[in-house]
């Protein structure tokens, strides 16, 4: 079965610095996504990429955040200078991007901000 | 996008059957209803979704009543595995046309021995 991957699965950084959370969404899919989930808290929704650019993104997606799709495979979001309430588990999905289709998860990577 | 209510936690015994309501009261004609099953420390699993009356897959069951205005997971013969979150989603259109799915608090079930 097909599957979203995410490099690393952990991620410890000091304040400050810039990280960046790799993920390689399902091949024919065509919309990615980027949650958060503070340690328990619900799933937050980040921002979703379609066609090389940004077609939806929350409040919580500020300056400090930028997305890529670098090549045809990888989808990477930056965080510019983490904080220490960065520290979240960090999900990528994708999506056939039709409206009531299933998305795919990731299984995150763990930011710990120090 | 309409606003999901469920309950918070419930607990069960391994063996019997579960079932979770989710209120949706303002659901739109268009609007599928998805359910996703979250295990501690790993991203959410799409279980079910529907549209009216019931669907059944080797997991679960979905029950849609004919108004649509809530919906009922039911998972026959929970074991300990079955321990997780479950979140109910219902129309993710966002204004900018995207479909998104928005998660709200979802039910932490709890099955014992």
């Amino acid at each position: 079965e097909p599957e979203v991957t995410q490099t690393p699965s952990h991620q410890v950084t000091q304040m400050g610095q810039e990280v960046i959370l790799r993920c390689v969404p399902i091949s024919n899919h065509l919309y990615f996504y980027w949650y958060r989930q503070i340690l328990g808290q619900k799933v937050e929704f980040l921002v979703s990429f379609y066609n090389n650019e940004i077609s939806e993104k929350s409040e919580i997606f500020d300056d400090q955040f930028s997305v890529e799709r670098p090549d045809g495979s990888n989808f990477t979001l930056k965080i510019r200078s983490t904080k220490l309430e960065d520290s979240a588990m960090y999900f990528c999905a994708s999506s056939e991007g039709k409206a009531n289709t299933e998305a795919f998860f990731g299984q995150g990577t763990r930011l710990t901000v120090v | 996008l309409a606003k999901t209510t469920q309950p918070i936690s419930m607990d069960s015994y391994e063996g019997q059957e579960v079932n979770i309501t989710c209120s949706h009261n303002n659901i739109a004609t268009n609007d599928y209803i998805t359910w996703y099953q979250q295990f501690p420390s790993q991203g959410p699993r799409f279980i079910i979704q529907g549209y009216k009356t019931k669907v059944t897959n080797e997991v679960a069951s979905l029950f849609i009543p004919a108004d649509r205005k809530s919906s009922t997971l039911s998972l026959p013969r929970v074991s300990l595995s079955d321990t997780a979150v479950y979140y109910c989603l219902v129309g993710d259109i966002h204004s900018g046309g995207s479909y998104i799915p928005t998660f709200g608090r979802g039910t932490s079930l709890i099955v014992h021995p």
